[in-house]
């Protein structure tokens, strides 16, 4: 079955203490991207990736690191999480875009979001 | 700079009847793509429907069409035959930046839609 994977679904954890929610798809997409949802904001995309070792900064990156070491796996890296990294985070990937080919090789596709809760 | 506006937080509309959630955009690249996508209660992203920037027609995807219009900037989605199961936040989303080389997607910030029965 294609899909996106993150884990974990959920995590509660104290400010300062390392963590990464891991992120992986099945359908050798090349476009990988990270987002936070929040109450009022929608979604804001942090980082995202065109393929291996290329990574760029969304909107929000402040706080978070990503890698992208193998094209199916896209972790998010929180290095010392604060209260005001609270969310629902969404790790989501498309094939990319490519002159001339279909249009859906850019709909992204959505892992079932990972709640994180920092004290 | 680039950006999707939803100017409704919430909505209401009879079962049966059709719907029209508002969006507009402002972007100054010539090439980019506009999606819809639902997320109900259970919380995952379900992608609904897609339109081209250099697409003449508007994309309809079953009981999902979306209204382009390229002057105004705006791409509502129109939902006929509404059904309790539509009842959802609504997030509207732009891909653009594919001429430099590299893109990134906006979304706006929901329209919550409730259909009742």
């Amino acid at each position: 079955e294609a899909q996106v994977t993150q884990n974990p679904r959920y995590l509660i954890t104290v400010t300062g203490k390392k963590l990464t929610v891991t992120c992986s798809q099945n359908m050798n997409h090349e476009y990988m991207s990270w987002y936070r949802q929040d109450p009022g904001l929608g979604l804001r995309q942090i980082y995202y990736s065109m393929n291996v070792e290329v990574t760029d900064k969304g909107d929000v990156p402040e706080g978070y690191k990503v890698s992208r070491k193998e094209k199916r796996n896209f972790p998010l890296i929180l290095e010392s999480p604060s209260p005001n990294q609270t969310s629902l985070y969404f790790c989501a990937s498309s094939k990319g875009l490519l002159q001339g080919a279909p249009k859906y090789q850019e709909t992204q596709y959505f892992g079932p979001g990972t709640r994180l809760l920092v004290l | 700079a680039q950006k999707i506006t939803q100017t409704q937080p919430g909505m209401f509309v009879q079962e049966k009847e059709a719907v029209t959630l508002d969006c507009t955009y402002d972007t100054s690249d010539p090439s980019y793509g506009l999606f819809w996508y639902k997320q109900p209660s259970s919380g995952e992203m379900i992608f609904l429907i897609y339109q081209g920037s250099y697409d003449q027609q508007n994309a309809t995807e079953g009981r999902y069409s979306l209204n382009f219009q390229k002057a105004r900037k705006s791409a509502n989605l129109v939902i006929s035959a509404s059904q309790l199961g539509d009842s959802a936040m609504y997030f509207c989303a732009m891909r653009e930046g594919r001429g430099s080389g590299t893109y990134k997607y906006i979304f706006g910030t929901g329209t919550r839609l409730k259909v009742l029965a």
